[in-house]
């Protein structure tokens, strides 16, 4: 089975700040991750696929990156709305998520 | 519109078993395979078990392994998932999640959720 670890657990940040957010496969995924955001009491939704492409609707302060067993999320100038938990993906060998990242107010 | 509406979720007793239910809408359902997704109260999502367009198809996380069953009827447009032998670690909101059907088999559509709750 494949692990993803993600880091930090919790990230505290103002409004404006680039945050990144890193995930990391136990072995290879080559580029299948994905990006979720998820908020209290809804549903997860899909940001980033394939490990850099930016879902369909999805504000371009979201980005991602990496191939292989490391990637990023990468949120440029952070707003109100982006405080939430993140998780990333992998859908290289079945599916299995990281354990969450909050971004939180700081 | 794409719409996923769960429902089924209830309290039950550890042992016991439940049926969940996933109804589909605003997309052909027959042409896109579908996970189920769980989330234990404050914790982190849980893939859970994977069926195919035609239901012929399936895959489980080990921890349910054995104790769930993923089915479909493709004529009704519905999603079930049979638990049984519940325990207390199967509490949890319970999503059906679609699978992308354009290269990436990410969940691009997700539905709301129904709790399930196994308790004495």
């Amino acid at each position: 089975d494949i692990q993803m670890t993600q880091s930090p657990s919790t990230l505290s940040a103002s409004v404006g700040d680039r945050v990144t957010i890193t995930c990391r496969a136990s072995q290879s995924i080559s580029g299948r991750l994905a990006w979720y955001q998820q908020k209290p009491g809804k549903a997860p939704k899909l940001l980033i696929y394939e490990a850099s492409n930016l879902e369909s609707g999805v504000p371009s302060r979201f980005s991602g990156s990496g191939s292989g067993t490391e990637f990023t999320l990468t949120i440029t100038s952070l707003q109100p709305d982006d405080f939430a938990t993140y998780y990333c993906q992998q859908y290289n060998s079945l599916w299995t998520f990281g354990q969450g990242t909050k971004v939180e107010i700081k | 519109e794409v719409q996923l509406v769960e429902s089924g979720g209830d309290l039950v007793q550890p042992g016991g078993s439940l049926r969940l239910s996933c109804s589909a809408s605003g997309f052909t359902f027959n042409t896109y395979e579908i996970n189920w997704v769980r989330q234990a109260p404050g914790k982190g999502l849980e893939w859970v078990s994977y069926v195919n367009t035609a239901g012929s198809g399936t895959y489980y996380a080990d921890s349910v392994k054995g104790r769930f069953t993923v089915s479909r009827d493709n004529a009704k447009n519905s999603l079930y998932l049979q638990m049984n032998s519940l325990r207390a670690e199967d509490t949890a909101v319970y999503f059906c999640a679609r699978v992308g059907n354009w290269g990436s088999q990410v969940n691009d559509y997700w539905g709301q959720g129904t709790l399930v709750t196994v308790s004495s």
